[in-house]
């Protein structure tokens, strides 16, 4: 069966320092995957796309990359702040027939940056 | 706009009321979704609208929930006869016809007891 995993439940860096998180899947054969941002009580927030066909991408302090052979992305967060904390969540997209706006979530991982 | 809009926040019902919550979307979009979240997991999705057609349903919607979108604006998602494994975050997304991107509302929490 199709399953997501994120490296860790729980992450916690000092600030200034770079978070890296994981996202390995396995039997699954996606057209892109996204990165979310969720903090307590909220709904998630769109933070990223990388399509199968890219290695990398980057916006400001955040830095994704997808590794199709390895069935793996890592998500990095340059010179941490306590305002990162949050969970971050990790989302494929099928590429099959017209189902890829169905997105699979991990469970997430919860970055906490100390100060 | 802003963004997506979820109504109520947070809902408490007995064991077995029906209850109803409304998404409005992000006007110019026409696909909406609606996924459920409990504690520690991630979302997973439960429905697809594009425009006011229901396009895909997932097995995780028993015949206790129903989701319409009448004129292809907001969407509303019943669920009768509510069960305590109801108990979970309901979130609704939208996305533009030609946008992977998803833009999800802050969600309808329900308690069920």
């Amino acid at each position: 069966s199709q399953k997501i995993e994120q490296n860790s439940e729980a992450l916690n860096i000092q600030e200034g320092k770079t978070a890296t998180l994981t996202c390995n899947y396995t039997n699954y054969s996606p057209a892109y995957l996204q990165w979310y941002r969720q903090d307590p009580g909220r709904g998630p927030v769109f933070l990223l796309l990388i399509r199968e066909n890219e290695k990398e991408k980057r916006k400001e302090r955040l830095k994704v990359t997808f590794d199709t052979t390895l069935k793996q992305s890592l998500f990095h967060i340059t010179a941490s702040q306590p305002a990162d904390s949050a969970t971050y969540l990790c989302a494929l997209a099928p590429n099959s027939g017209g189902s890829n706006y169905k997105l699979t979530f991990g469970k997430g991982t919860l970055l906490t940056v100390n100060p | 706009d802003t963004g997506v809009s979820q109504d109520p926040r947070h809902k408490i019902t007995k064991r077995g009321q029906n209850v109803t919550f409304r998404c409005d979307p992000i006007s110019e979009h026409n696909r909406l979704y609606w996924y459920r979240q409990t504690l520690g997991q991630g979302p997973e999705f439960l429905t697809y609208f594009q425009n006011e057609a229901q396009l895909e349903k997932s097995r995780l919607l028993s015949d206790r929930f129903s989701a319409e979108r009448p004129k292809g604006s907001f969407s509303t998602l019943e669920i009768q006869r509510t069960e305590q494994g109801d108990s979970a975050m309901y979130l609704c997304a939208s996305s533009s016809r030609t946008g992977y991107v998803a833009f999800f509302g802050q969600g309808t929490r329900l308690t069920v007891v």
